[in-house]
């Protein structure tokens, strides 16, 4: 399975905007990018996700390399509740639907 | 409201006993997971069943054991066997469309502890 790099943890200020970055430079070409969070003591929640195009949703968005070998949730307008672990995660259309969890990136916000 | 309910929250349990987990979604989705949680680590996956009476280990399932008799349960037994049973225990369940794009809904959470 192709793998993602993700800094460890990542620090913003409350109500500025928080670029989370990631790698995947062995991204197969059937490989969606998913993005998910996990608030303390939770189970994660589906953020967002995209193949080639740039993708919004009311959480966030997703910027995705042209050569798609990385990307970029931003979280428009940063607040405390978005202090979370972040993961992101390759999904490949016909696998069979396993989800791989790395150590993700754990955002802190600052009042 | 739909959604997927773990029970008990925090389950505590002597070491050498069998202890199942119990997790039911009313999504009606085909597949369902367990992960296990470690602090400060990622999920890895125990077990995971896309059909009833049907399921598939995880990187992890030496020690655990699951059944999927009903499209809505899929209950975890942590047996004696499991080493280092002690975690935050999560399930989640999904459609299945092999499409690489079904979100995965999880549960709270249980969080185990053997003394």
């Amino acid at each position: 399975d192709a793998k993602t790099t993700q800094p460890n943890s990542m620090e913003s200020n409350e109500e500025e905007p928080v670029h989370l970055p990631c790698n995947h430079s062995t991204i197969s070409g059937t490989d969606y990018i998913h993005w998910y969070r996990q608030l303390p003591s939770q189970g994660p929640e589906y953020v967002i996700h995209g193949l080639t195009s740039n993708v919004n949703n009311r959480m966030a968005s997703l910027a995705i390399a042209e050569d798609r070998k990385s990307s970029t949730l931003i979280l428009h307008r940063a607040t405390l509740r978005d202090a979370a672990v972040y993961y992101c995660i390759l999904r490949d259309r016909g696998r069979d639907d396993k989800i791989i969890f790395g150590k993700g990136t754990r955002l802190h916000i600052l009042p | 409201d739909g959604g997927i309910t773990q029970s008990p929250k925090y389950l505590f349990r002597k070491e050498g006993q069998n202890v199942t987990l119990s997790c039911e979604q009313n999504l009606n989705h085909d597949a369902m997971y367990w992960y296990r949680q470690d602090p400060g680590q990622g999920l890895r996956l125990i077990y995971y069943s896309q059909i009833v009476n049907d399921f598939q280990k995880g990187d992890i399932a030496e020690g655990y054991s699951v059944s999927r008799e009903k499209k809505e349960s899929f209950p975890l037994t942590v047996t004696s066997a499991q080493k280092n049973p002690t975690a935050f225990y999560l399930c989640a369940s999904s459609i299945f469309s092999g499409q690489g794009t079904d979100t995965q809904y999880f549960g709270p959470g249980t969080r185990l502890t053997v003394l």
